[in-house]
């Protein structure tokens, strides 16, 4: 019973450098969400897909991009880390209006 | 920008008294109404959600919609150190279903 499964849990990466936060979710979703949490605030979506091939940007999508090329992935790229990109990224999955989200364990990015 | 908000707390109660945690909106269309709990280092689980306006109950929990007013609560009842944690109210956008989170109210159950 997986759910939503984010990899990795940790990752350190030097400024200038990229990454991929990877997404996986086994529910048969068409929704899914990226949201970065910084300290003692709420969540910030970045990215949301309504179904393959569909994405649009959420509140804070400088820095990043997606793709959703399946209906299970949704992975995010970070190009250039900057220092200020150092949060706690959250992937969440639902079904259509009215349903809870349901979210990954998180992935804790430092950029030095 | 549509908007979510919370008192961000902390809000100290001693074990076994109600906590009364409040949430306020500002997208008058929205219909789905959820509540989030999320431990230290940990992703956000689901408490309960509402979509009525009126109460509604489970367990040591109750949700409390008012839509003229736009206001969301949470109580909880008989309050445990275990419920010690930071709560988010979410409320699902009314034209793109995306979620968007108030800052959270940080709850302390004092035993």
């Amino acid at each position: 019973n997986a759910g939503v499964t984010q990899t990795p849990k940790f990752r350190i990466l030097k400024i200038g450098q990229s990454m991929t936060l990877q997404c996986a979710q086994d529910m048969n979703h068409n929704y899914m969400y990226w949201y970065r949490q910084d300290p003692g605030m709420g969540l910030k979506l970045i990215y949301y897909s309504v179904g393959a091939g569909i994405t649009d940007k959420g509140e804070v999508p400088n820095g990043y991009n997606v793709s959703r090329s399946t209906t299970e992935d949704f992975p995010l790229r970070l190009e250039l880390a900057a220092p200020s990109q150092t949060s706690v990224y959250f992937c969440a999955s639902s079904k259509p209006q009215g349903s809870e989200a349901f979210f990954g364990q998180g992935t804790r990015l430092t950029v030095v | 920008q549509k908007e979510v908000e919370q008192n961000s707390g902390p809000l100290s109660v001693p074990e076994g008294a109600i906590a009364s945690l409040n949430c306020t909106y500002s997208d008058r269309g929205s219909q789905s109404f959820f509540w989030y709990r999320q431990y230290s280092g940990k992703s956000p689980e689901l408490i309960m959600f509402i979509y009525s306006n009126g109460d509604k109950e489970d367990g040591r929990f109750t949700a409390q919609l008012n839509k003229a007013s736009q206001y969301v609560s949470l109580l909880i009842r008989d309050s445990q150190p275990s419920d010690s944690a930071t709560y988010l109210c979410a409320v699902q956008d009314s034209g793109t279903y995306k979620y968007i989170f108030g800052t959270g109210t940080r709850l302390k159950v004092l035993a």
